[in-house]
């Protein structure tokens, strides 16, 4: 069953430091969103991404932040210069276009120290 | 904007039903989906309403009033695995996924 994967699982990075953190969608779908969930708390939208552009950001997703698709099949999230706040599990999801469902990679625990 | 309210957290024996509700606000609405995450996992899909009315899987059923803003997911024969936070996601301007602050279920023996 396909499945989007995320790379690392777990990140730990000093304060100031440049993270990129990685993932692989399904490969049918079109929308590409990544979220946000700080321990014990909500998921939180950060950006959806289609047709190799921002569709749509919230606004925690201020200028730290970047996604990229560099090929065909990756799908990136970049925070310029951590801090101590972005402590979070990442999660990468994926959807059709016009789908109902996002389906969610398993995420990646960024830990900034 | 987007609100979403959930109670934060419920508990309940096995064997029990339990009835998550959900209100929401938002712009462009198109629908509403919950979803199911166990600790330290990730979300994971469990059921779509686009119209009104009760949708049912299994033991799980999803229940939504487009006039009142209003859902809910209702489980039966409660399990111990059905431990797990439980959110609703209205989806809005088309592929839009909104998760709120979700609801913890405890079942207890």
């Amino acid at each position: 069953e396909p499945e989007v994967t995320q790379t690392p699982s777990h990140q730990v990075t000093q304060m100031g430091q440049e993270v990129i953190l990685r993932c692989v969608p399904i490969s049918n779908h079109l929308y590409f969103y990544w979220y946000r969930q700080i321990l014990g708390q909500k998921v939180e939208f950060l950006v959806s991404f289609y047709n190799n552009e921002i569709s749509e950001k919230s606004e925690i997703f201020d200028d730290q932040f970047s996604v990229e698709r560099p090929d065909g099949s990756n799908f990136t999230l970049k925070i310029r210069s951590t801090k101590l706040e972005d402590s979070a599990m990442y999660f990468c999801a994926s959807s059709r276009l016009g789908g109902t469902e996002a389906f969610f990679g398993q995420g990646t625990r960024l830990t900034v120290v | 904007g987007q609100s979403l309210e959930q109670p934060s957290e419920v508990t309940a024996v096995e064997g029990a039903i339990v009835q998550i509700n959900c209100t929401y606000q938002t712009s462009g609405f198109y629908g509403l989906s919950w979803y199911q995450q166990h600790d330290g996992g990730a979300p994971t899909f469990l059921s779509y309403n686009a119209l009104d009315g009760l949708e049912e899987t299994g033991r799980f059923s999803s229940f939504l009033s487009r006039s009142d803003s209003y859902g809910y997911l209702l489980l039966q024969e409660l399990q111990m695995k059905d431990s797990a936070s439980y959110f609703c996601a209205p989806i809005h301007n088309f592929n839009k996924f909104y998760f709120g602050s979700g609801t913890k279920l405890n079942v207890k023996p």
